[in-house]
């Protein structure tokens, strides 16, 4: 398997501008996280689905950061608008079933809005 | 979810073994532990988990008291690539999802 997936890498934006994160779980993990790494905040819990149901979304900092989860193999964190403090990495984790407690993390998205 | 406290930092030298301790005095009964290892510009990777006594595989050892509040991790004859960021986390086995990294422990081998 090749692990979860992120796209893009890299991302450069101007602020006010809209952001798409895009993550592709591993195959047959029921759960998918999103989380954002700061210098400042350290790694922080955004939002996590389970069978691409949302269920604790309490990390999310405000409105403009939305995420969905359409299928099993596909999930989106969006920001619009974007603002310079949104500048961190994110990354995307899926784990297994109820059973499991080890998450897999992809490599990451480097987010700078300017 | 309980709260653990790490060194900041530890320094070591390739081939003497680290041991890296976690203290995390509100842990609670269903509570696990669990390490996490942060490459730069890489996403955490699971290391080890446990919830008394000794855990060990190819990688780690852990080391829980009987009184679970600290647990430490030890990685036996370290290298350069060990260098990394590890994180303590506790949490209940069943759930595990909300996982709440700190600062973790930034570990710096040298030749």
């Amino acid at each position: 398997d090749a692990g979860v997936i992120q796209s893009p890498r890299h991302e450069v934006t101007e602020m006010g501008q809209e952001v798409t994160l895009r993550c592709k779980p591993i195959s047959g993990h029921d759960y998918l996280f999103w989380y954002r790494q700061t210098m400042m905040r350290g790694l922080e819990l955004l939002i996590y689905f389970n069978n691409n149901v949302p269920i604790d979304d309490s990390g999310m900092p405000e409105d403009r950061f939305s995420a969905k989860m359409p299928n099993a193999s596909f999930s989106t964190l969006k920001i619009q608008p974007s603002e310079p403090r949104d500048s961190a990495v994110y990354f995307c984790a899926s784990r297994p079933g109820h059973l499991s407690y080890e998450q897999y993390f992809g490599p990451g998205t480097r987010l700078t809005v300017t | 979810l309980a709260k653990t406290t790490q060194p900041i930092s530890m320094d070591s030298y390739e081939g003497q073994e680290v041991n890296i301790t976690c203290s995390h005095n509100n842990i609670a009964t269903n509570d696990y532990i669990t390490w996490y290892q942060q490459f730069p510009s890489q996403g955490p990777r699971f290391i080890i988990q446990g919830y008394k006594t000794k855990v060990t595989n190819e990688v780690a050892s852990l080391f829980i008291p009987a009184d679970r509040k600290s647990s430490t991790l030890s990685l036996p004859r370290v290298s350069l690539s060990d260098t990394a960021v590890y994180y303590c986390l506790v949490g209940e086995d069943t759930g595990f999802q909300k996982l709440v990294f700190g600062t973790g422990t930034r570990l710096l081998v040298s030749p």
